[in-house]
């Protein structure tokens, strides 16, 4: 399977544990993107990045929430001391890379998601 | 600052055509999409057009774009009940491809 691969597919944690949410983007992507599905909501972003480089992370919220994406291995997320209102399902999306022209070389391919409840 | 509304659900009967509608408000969107999410699964992408295009049509889906009114819509033709599902319309701006979702429109097609 070619396709982006998150891990784990669902992830439950008590109130103030960690949660590391696992992404590995399409063979070939250097753009990688997080975005979280709150129930019966649409799909916000958090965080985009580039290999070793964050490049906006205007979605994220400030405190307890990380992410990485090292220049070998996947795309981390991390949230830190994990609260009931975290619970969701998270998103990542691969692209090969960005551009502003007229050749859609920056579509995102979405992985099955990683649902994460906090009890 | 940006923002993308559909309706939130449609209900057809198996064959009819269905249209999922979509409204935008970011001028300089250069991309606009379809994803489809079935219950538990990830967005799977449908299709998409360039903002200076006005129609696209690959198989059973027909796209339209009105860029003066900031109007998109998702036409399927012989909508089947494997076409249930929620479907969201998402627009790309800026230099790069950060994507803005609407809330999804639910299609339940009924046999």
């Amino acid at each position: 399977n070619a396709g982006v691969m998150q891990n784990p597919r669902h992830l439950v944690r008590r109130r103030g544990q960690e949660a590391r949410l696992r992404c590995s983007p399409v063979k070939g992507h250097s753009h990688v993107y997080w975005y979280r599905q709150l129930p019966e909501e649409g799909l916000k972003f958090m965080v985009y990045l580039q290999k070793e480089n964050i490049i906006d992370e205007s979605g994220m919220p400030k405190e307890r929430f990380s992410a990485e994406f090292p220049k070998e291995g996947p795309s981390i997320l991390r949230i830190q001391q994990v609260v009931r209102g975290d619970s969701a399902a998270y998103f990542c999306a691969s692209s090969p890379l960005t551009s502003g022209g007229t050749d859609n070389t920056d579509t995102q391919y979405f992985g099955p998601g990683t649902r994460l409840t906090v009890l | 600052g940006e923002d993308v509304e559909q309706s939130l659900f449609l209900s057809v009967r198996e064959g009819d055509s269905s249209v999922i509608n979509c409204t935008y408000t970011d001028s300089s969107s250069t991309y606009l999409y379809w994803y489809k999410q079935e219950p538990g699964a990830g967005l799977q992408l449908l299709t998409y057009i360039f903002s200076n295009m006005d129609m696209k049509q690959d198989q059973r889906l027909t796209v339209l774009l009105n860029k003066k009114d900031k109007h998109l819509s998702l036409r399927i033709a012989d909508t089947q009940t494997g076409d249930s599902a929620i479907y969201f319309c998402a627009d790309s701006w800026g230099g790069y491809s950060t994507l803005t979702f609407g809330k999804g429109t639910m299609l339940l097609v009924s046999p």
